[in-house]
């Protein structure tokens, strides 16, 4: 049972445009919500992450977005530059016995083009 | 400070054969978590270690298998290897207790399994 879904799969962003990349979860004991980073070839690389007592987080030029009511929350990447292209991960988190386990979306795999 | 290693990079091995793959965690992470990321797809929750014991699996059969040891490394072992374990196996450390969330991955180990 998939229960983080992520879209788009794939996205083209111009150099300077905004990318958006959104994610819905299902279970709502999920209570930290981090952006990984991968490059190909790399293990994925913590990018920015909230909480659900939080509307919004920016660090840089990353800002999550989180509405719990509806279970979803974004990445926003402003003024993407052609070094953001990489896939995208969102992520959940909640226990499996006293483990500590993250539940991952899909990917969506970002293009910045010149 | 050191990050997340892992060792080898790369494996190659026969279809019912059996495999040991090492991480050693973040200076000062007690706790390791290993994923499974098939191509094309986000990360998936294997188990987790802590103290040198298994605190929480994922949907994934017995003959996955771990350690972990005194100084917090720890091993993956998969036994009787089927073709549909090919995939980047992935080692994250945390430090321990539910004030602490986030998971550092390290470049992971690619496996292919002919």
């Amino acid at each position: 049972q998939q229960q983080v879904k992520q879209s788009p799969q794939s996205l083209i962003v111009q150099k300077g445009g905004i990318s958006i990349i959104n994610c819905a979860y299902e279970n709502t004991a999920f209570d930290y919500f981090p952006w990984y980073q991968q490059f190909p070839g790399k293990g994925p690389a913590l990018l920015i992450a909230i909480r659900p007592d939080v509307s919004e987080k920016k660090e840089g030029r990353f800002t999550i977005s989180f509405n719990k009511s509806a279970k979803q929350f974004s990445l926003h990447i402003m003024d993407s530059q052609p070094g953001d292209s990489a896939t995208y991960f969102c992520a959940a988190r909640g226990n499996t016995g006293t483990a500590s386990k993250l539940t991952f979306g899909t990917g969506t795999r970002l293009q910045v083009t010149l | 400070e050191t990050g997340v290693t892992q060792s080898p990079t790369h494996l190659i091995k026969t279809r019912g054969q059996q495999v040991t793959l090492r991480c050693s965690s973040q200076s000062g992470h007690n706790t390791v978590s290993w994923y499974q990321q098939a191509l094309g797809q986000g990360p998936q929750f294997i188990f987790q270690y802590y103290r040198e014991e298994e605190n929480g699996r994922g949907n994934f059969p017995p003959r996955f298998s771990g350690l972990q040891f005194p100084n917090y490394s720890s091993e993956l072992n998969v036994n009787a290897l089927e073709l549909d374990d090919s995939a980047l196996y992935l080692c994250a450390s945390s430090l321990p207790g539910l004030g602490s969330y986030e998971q550092y991955f390290g470049p992971g180990t690619r496996l292919t399994v002919t």
